[in-house]
């Protein structure tokens, strides 16, 4: 599987957007772009995923580069609760039992 | 609907000793996962089972023993926990299909001394 590179931590003002970063230079054509967070040391949690077009639920966006290479996921207004390491992982569908975790992102949403 | 449901929450085992975390799923998902996590990283893949009877290692699986008689339990077994095993543990269960994602419990948080 692909191998992810994202900033070990970002702060964000709170009511701002939160772009968290991904480069996901060795991804191949049937790998998605999964991005989960962690709160505290809770189990984590499902954001968001996408194959190559922009994604968007209730929860974030997921802005996808033409060439696949790298990603961003969007909070649009952060809150104090979006406080999390984020994982940005790739991988296929078929294989959702075997994620590689990186060590994330640590994001810090100030008050 | 539960979800992942991972028991015991905490656990302290002395050198030596043997135990089994439990997991079980109650989403009928086909898949399903243990991860373990030390501090500051990431998690890492210890085993996994795509179906009930059929297992398979992870990145870390020594010291470790899983099986999978049913589709909703996946226990993990420490066979003689050591030190370095200390970590929380989380489980994992997810479906195929192409809208998926996979769901979490909330950890065993396990110490050796």
């Amino acid at each position: 599987d692909a191998k992810t590179t994202q900033p070990p931590s970002m702060d964000c003002a709170e009511g701002r957007a939160a772009n968290l970063p991904c480069n996901h230079s060795t991804i191949s054509g049937n790998e998605y772009v999964y991005w989960y967070r962690q709160i505290h040391s809770q189990g984590p949690q499902y954001i968001i995923h996408g194959l190559k077009n922009n994604e968007t639920n209730e929860m974030a966006s997921l802005i996808i580069t033409e060439d696949r290479k790298s990603s961003t996921l969007i909070l649009p207004h952060a809150t104090l609760r979006d406080t999390a390491v984020y994982y940005c992982i790739v991988g296929t569908t078929s294989g959702t039992y075997k994620y590689i975790f990186g060590t994330g992102t640590r994001l810090k949403v100030l008050a | 609907n539960a979800g992942v449901t991972q028991t015991p929450k905490f656990q302290v085992l002395k050198t030596g000793q043997s135990m089994t975390l439990q997991c079980a799923q109650d989403m009928n998902h086909e898949y399903m996962s243990w991860y373990r996590q030390d501090p500051g990283m990431g998690l890492r893949l210890i085993h996994y089972s795509v179906g009930a009877g059929i297992t398979d290692q992870g990145e870390v699986p020594n010291g470790y023993n899983v099986s999978r008689s049913t589709t909703e339990d996946f226990p993990l077994r420490l066979l003689s926990a050591a030190p370095s095993q200390t970590s929380v543990y989380f489980c994992a269960s997810s479906s195929r299909g192409q809208k998926t994602e996979a769901f979490f419990g909330q950890g065993t948080r396990l110490t050796v001394v």
